[in-house]
């Protein structure tokens, strides 16, 4: 079982759509939760992070934590063809460590 | 505030040669991690240094090191190159003193070994 599994797309959505991204992780330990984006030829840009069970919101991204199902999710809301990307999610086990990836989305919005 | 910076962006080496990236953290911060990104996949971690200090590895060959300088910043050094090396090097820079390890990328370096 993968650390970091993410589902495995490609996804592609219509311009102003809602696009759902989806991450479980196996580490019950798991303390904090990041949301990457990685446009092509491009390095990871944090989009967002959660640490609490619930809903944490910016903007037009809604990142979802449920600790006890061990699932992590992203919702895009009015997706726009700018958000065509990769989008990685990533976990850590609290302190300082490591980061540990999924394999990434690939997300298409179409106009 | 400059971001991460990394050097070189692109480089071409041949099998059995030694490499040396370099970053340079955000200004104050004195965390940086080294990650390796296959094409296709999430970024591996490969090191992180605080303090000039290793605080973790990932589960790399030996012929990857790194260090860290009284700057903050830091090289990744691979010897003896293998054509599974090529791979977008990425490095990334943390403050320790927030609450949550939120880690921030550099461009990265592209390598590819022939």
């Amino acid at each position: 079982q993968k650390e970091v599994e993410q589902n495995s797309g490609p996804l592609s959505v219509p311009e102003g759509a809602i696009a759902s991204l989806n991450c479980t992780y196996s580490d019950r330990g798991s303390q904090s939760f990041f949301w990457y984006r990685q446009y092509s030829g491009k390095s990871p840009e944090l989009i967002m992070f959660i640490y609490s069970n619930g809903d944490k919101e910016d903007g037009r991204f809604t990142a979802q934590l449920n600790k006890a199902s061990q699932y992590v999710s992203l919702l895009i809301r009015d997706s726009q063809p700018s958000d065509s990307a990769t989008y990685l999610c990533a976990v850590n086990r609290g302190g300082y460590g490591k980061l540990t990836f999924g394999q990434g989305t690939i997300l298409t919005v179409h106009p | 505030d400059a971001g991460v910076t990394q050097s070189p962006t692109h480089l071409i080496k041949t099998r059995g040669q030694h490499v040396t990236l370099r970053c340079s953290p955000i200004s104050g911060h004195k965390s940086v991690s080294w990650y390796q990104q296959v094409l296709g996949q999430g970024p591996q971690f490969i090191f992180q240094y605080y303090e000039k200090e290793e605080r973790g590895r990932g589960n790399f060959p030996d012929r990857f090191s790194a260090r860290q300088f009284p700057n903050y910043s830091s090289e990744l050094n691979v010897n003896a190159l293998l054509l599974g090396d090529s791979a977008l090097y990425l490095c990334a820079s943390s403050d320790r003193d927030r609450e949550v390890n939120e880690q921030f990328f550099g461009p990265g370096t592209r390598l590819t070994v022939l």
